[in-house]
């Protein structure tokens, strides 16, 4: 069974630094990873995903993911964050099968951004 | 905008009372998922349909029942049987069944205990 680990549960970093959130993954084939943001009280909004190809992902405001397979990573970045990105983030995988299974998600790492 | 609605975004239930947290979605979307989420935890999946009349349990069905009678709709119920059901749910859908598609998600409802 796939399994996903988030080992940062709450980072904080300053306005305008860069960011690194980490995810590692457990899963005997190829896996498709997806990462998501949530704000308080609201649903979950996809970030980027990647199944195959270029392991480095773009993603939408500014986010980008790298797929290390030999250290079963996906890490996801961003150069420099804005205030606005103060939210909890979600690292997903994906069964490579039917999907029947859904996603199994990671603990989520908690992100506060100082002024 | 199509999206997925869930309904409402509060609910409380009393001891011994079953409740029922409504899903929509005008995707067009195959297959329906519902999720509890609570603090540290992530999300653990609760049942999942992906096709209409029928539906599978996740990994914490206990207390929990659906049903698919249409494409558009997976309503969960939270029976009294489910001894902690203080927690916010979390409703997606995506398309066709290949692991490849992410999942669209609700804004959750958030049900509490009186």
């Amino acid at each position: 069974a796939q399994s996903v680990t988030q080992p940062d549960i709450h980072i904080t970093v300053s306005e305008g630094a860069s960011l690194e959130l980490r995810c590692n993954y457990s899963y005997g084939a190829t896996p498709y990873l997806f990462w998501y943001v949530q704000s308080p009280g609201q649903g979950l909004q996809l970030l980027l995903k990647y199944f195959s190809g270029d392991t480095l992902v773009q993603g939408i405001k500014g986010f980008e993911a790298e797929f290390k397979r030999s250290q079963s990573s996906f890490n996801l970045r961003k150069p420099s964050v804005h205030w606005s990105d103060a939210a909890e983030y979600f690292c997903a995988v994906g069964a490579g099968d039917t999907g029947r299974r859904a996603l199994t998600f990671g603990s989520g790492t908690r992100l506060q951004v100082q002024p | 905008d199509g999206g997925i609605t869930q309904s409402p975004k509060y609910l409380f239930r009393k001891e011994g009372q079953n409740v029922t947290l409504s899903c929509e979605q005008n995707l067009n979307h195959d297959a329906m998922y519902w999720y509890r989420q609570d603090p540290g935890q992530g999300l653990r999946l609760i049942y999942y349909s992906q096709i209409v009349n029928d539906f599978q349990k996740g990994d914490i069905a206990e207390g929990y029942s659906v049903s698919r009678e249409k494409k558009e709709s997976f309503p969960l119920t939270v029976t009294s049987a489910q001894k902690n059901p203080t927690a916010f749910y979390l409703c997606a859908s995506k398309t066709g069944f290949s692991g490849v598609q992410p999942q669209h998600f609700g804004d959750g409802t958030r049900l509490s205990i009186l």
